[in-house]
């Protein structure tokens, strides 16, 4: 039982790049999230999703899209990278409750941008 | 709107001395707080967590009270350990949202 995993650990870009980071997780959970953890700033929420073919935004969402196509895997894309977006991202998962239940977190992802 | 805040860090203590981290929040209703912590280079894991007024939360030998009166959601150690150094994140959850509002997190650096 793997739990969360995410691809790539890190990642350099050139500004203007696209790239994909891919979070994966073997517990059948239904919610999955992305959020960017800056320095100072916390966690913030960027975009979730609440089932396979369906996503919303969260707090920061510009600049990023997602997909759910399979219910294991929540993608997230960066179609035209800029410096800003330099951060570290996490994927959570979590079984749909009523705001009661523990997400479950994968390592990161260190994206930075040029 | 809702939200998290924690005192800011880094805390720096000497092994076995006591540990207080505070947080409080904001947020309409009733919601349920959360503590994760996260180790260096790792992602987060929850330490524990409280679902209503006046419940206790505990793991580890970490404990913090749902404290509606005051808004509050302390966390507490008797006796830190060198193990424990991480970043420390209090954040809330509405009912029925399972969206999660991080404060900014709390650096713990204990030395032997």
């Amino acid at each position: 039982n793997a739990g969360v995993t995410q691809t790539p650990k890190f990642r350099v870009l050139k500004t203007g790049q696209s790239m994909t980071l891919l979070c994966a997780q073997d517990m059948n959970h239904e919610y999955m999230y992305w959020y960017r953890q800056d320095p100072g700033m916390g966690l913030r929420l960027i975009h979730y999703s609440v089932g396979e073919g369906t996503t919303a935004k969260g707090e920061v969402p510009d600049g990023y899209n997602v997909s759910r196509l399979k219910k294991q895997n929540f993608l997230l894309g960066l179609e035209s990278a800029a410096p800003s977006q330099t951060s570290v991202y996490f994927c959570a998962s979590s079984v749909p409750g009523q705001g009661t239940d523990t997400q479950y977190f994968g390592p990161g992802t260190r994206l930075t941008v040029l | 709107g809702d939200s998290v805040t924690q005192m800011e860090g880094p805390v720096t203590l000497s092994e076995e001395a006591f540990l207080t981290i505070n947080c409080t929040y904001t947020a309409t209703g009733y919601p349920s707080l959360f503590w994760y912590v996260q180790y260096p280079g790792e992602g987060l894991q929850l330490l524990l967590k409280a679902t209503k007024a006046d419940d206790k939360g505990s793991n580890k030998g970490f404990e913090a009270t749902y404290r509606k009166e005051t808004t509050s959601f302390h966390l507490e150690k008797g006796s830190v350990q060198v193990s424990d150094s991480a970043v420390y994140f209090c954040a809330l959850s509405r009912k029925n949202t399972d969206k999660l509002i991080f404060g900014t997190g709390t650096r713990l650096q204990v030395f032997p």
